[in-house]
């Protein structure tokens, strides 16, 4: 079974500024996928960047960006030019080679401050 | 366009009523999730449904009963619930159940029906 963790259960952001989000995991499979989602106080659950196992190149979508260390098993979400709208719980989520088994961590709580 | 909806988005019962949870998606995805989830906790797997048949049941108990009549819409029939089922029910859907592409994976979420039980 896969586990996942996030260290962090609320941070903080100044508007404009960087902020890094932290995630680990635990597998046993080689190819597998990882995503960020973000679940603001609306609470529909909203996809912010997804990374495949075999792609060493770290994925990016706008202001979003990840640090993939697969021998670390690390996961890293950085969010840039931090927006009051990004206020929102984070939770990262690991997808098994099947790809029928989505895990989450416990969430991280981001508040973007004016 | 990654829409998937749920209907009620409220719903109040007692633990003798019977009521339906919907899900619907017209993205022709294949595969259909249901997960519970807590206050401030994540999302837990209840059923996955691959090509309108259940593949996955993570032990939920059988007052929560699943049906996929067709390949869009994927309803949750409720049946003498307890107080701990409230929750927010979140439904989900893939295009595939698994494949080799992580966005034939990527699963889309609706906005949840957030149930009380009295």
């Amino acid at each position: 079974a896969q586990t996942v963790t996030q260290s962090q259960p609320e941070m903080s952001v100044q508007e404009a500024e960087t902020v890094t989000l932290s995630c680990t995991y635990d597998t046993s499979e080689n190819n597998y996928y990882l995503f960020w989602y973000k679940q603001p106080p609306s609470r529909q659950m909203i996809l912010v960047i997804r990374q495949e196992a075999y792609k060493q190149q770290n994925a990016t979508e706008n202001r979003f960006s990840v640090n993939f260390q697969k021998a670390a098993k690390s996961f890293s979400l950085k969010i840039s030019d931090s927006q009051l709208g990004d206020t929102a719980m984070y939770f990262c989520a690991f997808l098994n080679n099947a790809g029928n088994m989505l895990t989450f961590g416990g969430g991280t709580r981001l508040m973007v401050k004016p | 366009d990654t829409e998937v909806t749920q209907t009620p988005k409220h719903l109040v019962m007692g633990m003798t009523n019977k009521k339906s949870l919907k899900c619907e998606q017209h993205m022709g995805h294949r595969a259909m999730y249901w997960y519970k989830q807590k206050a401030k906790k994540p999302p837990e797997l209840m059923f996955v449904y691959s090509y309108e048949k259940l593949s996955i049941n993570e032990s939920v108990p059988s007052r929560f009963s699943p049906e996929c009549p067709n390949s869009s819409l994927l309803n949750l029939h409720l049946h003498a619930l307890q107080p701990e089922d409230s929750a927010l029910y979140l439904c989900a859907s893939s295009r595939t159940p698994g494949g080799t592409s992580g966005d034939t994976d990527t699963q889309y979420f609706g906005p949840g029906t957030r149930l009380t039980v009295l």
